[in-house]
């Protein structure tokens, strides 16, 4: 069975203050996809990131930086200079190829940035 | 473009009460999903379609609870009757299934319900 563990429920920091997001992920298949969702206050879940399985390069976007280690299953999301409008509810999620757009999301870490 | 349009997107009711939600999808989109989302369980896939036709509906709760998706333009989620512990967030979303795009769906604004 698939799991997603985001062991952080609440974050606050500073602005400018770099964070990291954490995720664990459980699977059976050795094909996958993991991926980061945003929930902004106005509450629509917005796409930021897919890592299939084979792909372990790390990502960067902007200020948004991505590591993904299959040794530890983990798949954690940094926000470096952090910004008030990053303030919102982040998922973690994963997709076995078998289920294809079937997602198992994760509790979510909701991320305060304070001015 | 339009995004996925929900409504209602608030809806309170009484216990018992029957409940209508919906959702038109993203023109093009083939796979729609609908999820619930709860404090206490958090974003819980209930029944998605691929090209209108139900795929799992394994995670639907109990048979009070049903989707169709009649053309693709359009679906609904049902609950009837209604109970306080459906109160709820209920997200639809979209997604295209080419397989660069897996997993990139697409969300509505969701509709909260609130059962009294």
């Amino acid at each position: 069975a698939q799991k997603v563990t985001q062991a952080q429920t609440e974050i606050s920091v500073v602005e400018k203050e770099d964070v990291t997001l954490d995720c664990v992920y459980e699977t059976r298949d050795t094909t996958y996809y993991l991926f980061w969702y945003k929930q902004p206050p106005s509450g629509e879940l917005v796409f930021l990131i897919r890592r299939n399985s084979f792909d372990e390069q790390n990502e960067i976007s902007g200020r948004y930086s991505w590591n993904f280690q299959k040794s530890t299953s983990s798949f954690n999301f940094t926000i470096t200079a952090s910004q008030v409008v990053d303030s919102a509810v982040y998922f973690c999620a994963l997709s076995e190829a078998t289920s294809g757009s079937r997602l198992t999301f994760g509790e979510g870490t909701q991320l305060t940035v304070n001015p | 473009d339009a995004g996925v349009i929900q409504s209602p997107r608030h809806e309170v009711t009484e216990m018992g009460q029957e409940v209508t939600l919906r959702c038109k999808p993203i023109s093009g989109h083939d796979y729609l999903f609908w999820y619930r989302q709860t404090m206490m369980r958090g974003l819980e896939l209930l029944i998605y379609f691929n090209n209108n036709v139900p795929i799992d509906d394994s995670g639907m709760p109990e048979d009070r609870f049903s989707a169709k998706m009649p053309n693709a333009s359009f679906s609904t989620l049902k609950i009837q009757p209604s109970e306080p512990r459906d109160s709820a967030v209920y997200f639809c979303a979209s997604s295209f299934s080419p397989s660069g795009r897996i997993g990139e769906l697409f969300f509505g604004e969701g509709s909260r319900l609130t059962v009294l």
